[in-house]
């Protein structure tokens, strides 16, 4: 069974730094897209930025550009969400991805909270 | 924010028949497949229709979905209390270069 485990979410004052990521298993992990995806307490969901298999294509959202770097180790089957000069909005559960060639998500993580507050 | 148009909530009495819009535009919907994602208190979402109306293996086939120009639909029938949750819809934007998720519906069994 298609695993995906998020691990590196805590509380983070604004401006800091936090790494968060995802560790896939059962599936060959070099062979597909990944792509991180956000929520707000409350709130709907965001996507963040998305990589190819290769590590080669990156795409981000503009909330986040800049900011933030996705980066994958596939030698080590796991993806990565640096995350720099965070701010009180980026206050949220963080969720990492699989797609599926024409779309995104069909399998997803539990999700890793990520509170920036001082 | 969000890019793509749902209603806010939306409810029915166990057996009915619920639809759920999407609006988004011609460098979204217009262009390209659109996903829909239930999302159970509590939980990650889980992928419910992919490709417009394709059902993943295990997703009942109460479940469907339909697009139409730069709008697309979910059709839950035959409502059951199970599908008391969020759903949200999402493509791809080719104007943004990225996924474009709809702001999120609520349903609730009466």
């Amino acid at each position: 069974q298609v695993q995906l485990v998020e691990s590196g979410g805590g509380v983070v004052q604004p401006g800091r730094s936090l790494r968060l990521s995802c560790a896939a298993s059962e599936f060959t992990f070099s062979s597909f897209t990944m792509h991180w995806v956000r929520q707000a307490p409350g709130k709907g969901l965001e996507w963040v930025a998305f990589i190819s298999y290769d590590g080669n294509t990156k795409y981000y959202g503009d909330s986040v550009r800049g900011r933030f770097t996705i980066s994958r180790d596939n030698s080590k089957n796991t993806l990565y969400l640096q995350m720099n000069s965070l701010r009180p909005e980026d206050t949220a559960v963080y969720y990492c991805a699989r797609d599926y060639g024409s779309g995104m998500g069909d399998y997803w993580g539990q999700g890793t909270l990520v509170t920036v507050s001082s | 924010q969000s890019v793509l148009t749902q209603p806010p909530s939306a409810s029915g009495t166990p057996g009915q028949r619920v639809t759920i819009s999407c609006s988004g535009s011609s460098s979204n919907i217009g262009s390209n497949t659109v996903s829909w994602y239930q999302q159970l208190p509590g939980t990650a979402p889980k992928l419910l229709i992919y490709r417009n109306n394709q059902r993943p293996s295990g997703v009942p086939d109460r479940f469907s979905g339909s697009k139409s120009g730069t709008s697309a639909s979910l059709a839950i029938s035959g409502l059951q209390s199970e599908d008391e949750a969020d759903y949200h819809c999402a493509a791809w934007d080719d104007r943004l270069n990225g996924y474009v998720f709809g702001t999120g519906t609520e349903v609730t069994v009466l």
